[in-house]
């Protein structure tokens, strides 16, 4: 079946502007996370969401970032007046959770840019 | 938070050659993923392996839980294994289902 999908793949925003990423998980996938990618390192945790609960957004850097589920499929994440520091690889993985096995699968990331 | 530490950091191997890949972690832990990301980026599972030992191909893993580290094991291996390979585990108690990656091993394979 199909896999973790993205979009866009790649996105250039100047310093300053609001910019919006889409997941897409795989179907019936009951969790939900964000990651995110620095150059060089490995993903680190921003969010997690069970179906259209948010249960724990503890990796978010700041309220500028936010996230959302609102119908416990697609998941889209804001970032609000984007700084240069925000450039990194936005990572989306799913799991089906209900089987107790929790194994992850992720999607080809969203490659973020700030000028 | 749990400590996951990868070694060696870097690798460059022959095709054909032989590798082992190790992860350390410091806390038990609920659920461990060996993953490869490959030069465009993606993330692809190699092993769902919290314990015991796995076999793919040229591929395979052991994790001793109670030792708190994994073994990523290469055999033969070729140039399309290059890229970097990671692990990641969900803590035990308390992690809410996160994964914590490890620092990498950056994996070159030369003809």
């Amino acid at each position: 079946g199909a896999g973790v999908s993205q979009s866009p793949r790649y996105k250039v925003a100047k310093r300053g502007q609001d910019v919006a990423l889409r997941c897409d998980p795989i179907s019936g996938h009951v969790s939900l996370f964000w990651y995110q990618q620095a150059l060089g390192q490995g993903p680190e945790f921003l969010t997690y969401f069970q179906n259209e609960a948010q249960l724990d957004k503890s990796g978010l850097p700041s309220d500028r970032f936010f996230a959302e589920r609102p119908e416990g499929s697609v998941s889209t994440l804001k970032i609000q007046r984007t700084q240069q520091e925000d450039s990194a690889v936005y990572l989306c993985a799913s799991s089906l959770l209900e089987t107790a096995t929790y194994e992850q699968y992720f999607g080809p990331g969203t490659r973020l840019t700030v000028t | 938070g749990i400590q996951v530490e990868q070694s060696p950091p870097d690798l460059i191997l022959q095709e054909g050659a032989n590798s082992t890949l190790r992860c350390n972690f410091s806390d038990s832990v609920n659920n461990l993923q060996w993953f490869h990301q490959n030069p465009w980026g993606q993330l692809i599972n190699l092993f769902y392996i919290p314990s015991g030992t796995k076999q793919n191909g040229r591929l395979s893993a052991t994790t001793v839980a109670t030792e708190r580290y994994s073994l990523l094991y290469i055999s033969s291996s070729q140039t399309t294994d290059s890229g970097v390979y990671f692990c990641a585990v969900e803590l035990l108690t308390g992690g809410g289902n996160k994964l914590t990656f490890g620092t990498g091993t950056q994996l070159k394979v030369e003809l």
